[in-house]
């Protein structure tokens, strides 16, 4: 069993759409990393965060240390949203290696 | 300011032949960090750097495979005698400092295919 599990795997919504991307770890971690991948091109990062909410644009990541969850939120979608998004955690307090999820793929039709 | 800065961006390489990807971390960064993802696959560590020093290599195959981050100039990671299954994309990383709260960013990785 992966140490990082995200669900699910692939995700086809309508624009417009309130999209959930989910995310649990096994793991004590201290941070957790939304991040996105398009199609041949590099990786952004959208979000770190150990507890609670943040928010950015349409983009809101939530974060529930007790139940080691997170998920993230994309409200009124665009096709333009379309791509792999992927958690990763920070294990512990030593050490900088990231663990990631294998990813969501998500595809926002017009 | 520039990004993290990985090339080349497609490496084309035969088998038993050398490749080396590097990488300039954005600037004012010193903690530089190398992953990899194979086809159909998820992001793994390799290794973690700082100027002229291994810190974590715990995700680097044994043979090989090194890397390295001199005091001047970009981060290197060297692959000896590639095989097929060294195809997949590498992604660098890098953060001003080892803390919690810096996140790390990444460059546009660098797809090496072995013909």
């Amino acid at each position: 069993k992966n140490e990082v599990e995200q669900s699910p795997q692939n995700l086809t919504a309508q624009e417009g759409e309130f999209i959930t991307i989910n995310c649990s770890y096994s793991v004590g971690i201290s941070a957790l990393h939304w991040l996105q991948q398009h199609p041949g091109g590099g990786i952004v990062s959208l979000f770190m965060l150990s507890s609670g909410k943040k928010k950015h644009g349409r983009l809101i990541a939530t974060i529930n240390i007790q139940e080691k969850h997170s998920s993230l939120h994309i409200t009124a979608s665009h096709p333009r949203d379309s791509a792999v998004y992927i958690c990763a955690v920070r294990r512990g307090t030593s050490g900088s290696r990231l663990t990631f999820g294998e990813g969501t793929q998500l595809t926002v039709n017009p | 300011n520039a990004g993290v800065m990985q090339n080349p961006r497609h490496l084309v390489r035969r088998r038993g032949q050398e490749a080396r990807l590097r990488c300039s971390p954005m600037k004012g960064h010193s903690h530089v960090y190398w992953y990899r993802q194979l086809p159909e696959e998820g992001l793994k560590f390799m290794v973690y750097l700082q100027k002229e020093n291994i810190i974590d290599e715990s995700g680097m195959p044994k043979e090989r495979f090194s890397a390295e981050f001199p005091k001047e100039g970009p981060s290197i990671l060297r692959i000896q005698q590639v095989v097929r299954g060294d195809s997949a994309a590498y992604f660098c990383a890098s953060s001003p400092r080892d803390r919690v709260d810096q996140p790390q960013h990444f460059g546009d990785g660098t797809r090496l295919s072995i013909l």
